[in-house]
């Protein structure tokens, strides 16, 4: 059973750049998840993704947007980086309808913005 | 608004002995409570839940304790190893869905 893979694994933009974060979910896992975990703050839900639909959002500003492709892989777009999007970008898989909230992490894409 | 509660960002517990860690939350809609244990360059790996209709669950060494009169959980290790050493996240959510509210983490240090 492959788990969640996460690329890249480390990365460095400037402000005002745009930065794609990639996810491939665990197999047999429906539905795709983003957290933000910023420096010593445990992580925030920037959106879910399922079934290629955005199924819910957290409290993150439109320039944070996302995909989720057929294969159940995703995307993480960030538009227009601001110094305070640096943080560990984590995607997490699970099996929608399970009712457990179980989530399987990937080990996180760390983006600085200079 | 902090909706999830992790006061004590350290504990250190000598090996062999209990650690405990403690979670407190403010939304009454909350009816599903994960911890998540963190290592270093890692994700969160799923430890132990708890749904709201339940005050107990156990895993082995694992327990996790839900008053919900005070909106408060507790993970019980026993006994402590050194492999727990870790970063511990609490986190809940409603319908036991997977949007996860999470704490902000405590660092949990096993003594040899």
């Amino acid at each position: 059973e492959t788990g969640v893979t996460q690329s890249p694994t480390h990365l460095i933009k400037t402000r005002g750049q745009q930065v794609t974060l990639r996810c491939s979910s665990q197999s047999g896992h429906n539905t795709v998840s983003w957290y933000q975990q910023a420096l010593g703050q445990g992580p925030q839900f920037i959106f879910q993704y399922y079934r290629e639909e955005e199924n819910g959002r957290g409290n993150f500003p439109p320039r944070f947007s996302g995909l989720q492709f057929p294969n159940y892989s995703s995307e993480l777009n960030v538009n227009a980086l601001e110094l305070d999007d640096s943080a560990l970008y984590l995607c997490a898989s699970s099996l929608s309808g399970r009712g457990t909230g179980e989530l399987f992490f990937g080990e996180g894409s760390r983006l600085t913005v200079l | 608004d902090q909706q999830v509660k992790q006061n004590s960002p350290s504990l250190s517990v000598q090996e062999g002995r209990i650690s405990i860690l403690n979670c407190d939350y403010t939304n009454s809609m909350f009816d599903y409570f994960l911890w998540y244990k963190k290592y270093p360059a890692e994700g969160p790996t799923f430890l132990i839940s708890i749904s709201s209709i339940k005050d107990k669950n156990e895993d082995g060494r694992f327990t996790v304790f839900l008053n919900k009169s005070a909106k408060h959980l507790s993970l019980h290790i026993v006994p402590s190893q050194p492999g727990d050493s870790a970063v511990y996240f609490c986190a809940a959510s409603r319908f036991g869905n997977e949007k996860l509210t999470f704490g902000t983490g405590t660092r949990l240090t096993i003594i040899p």
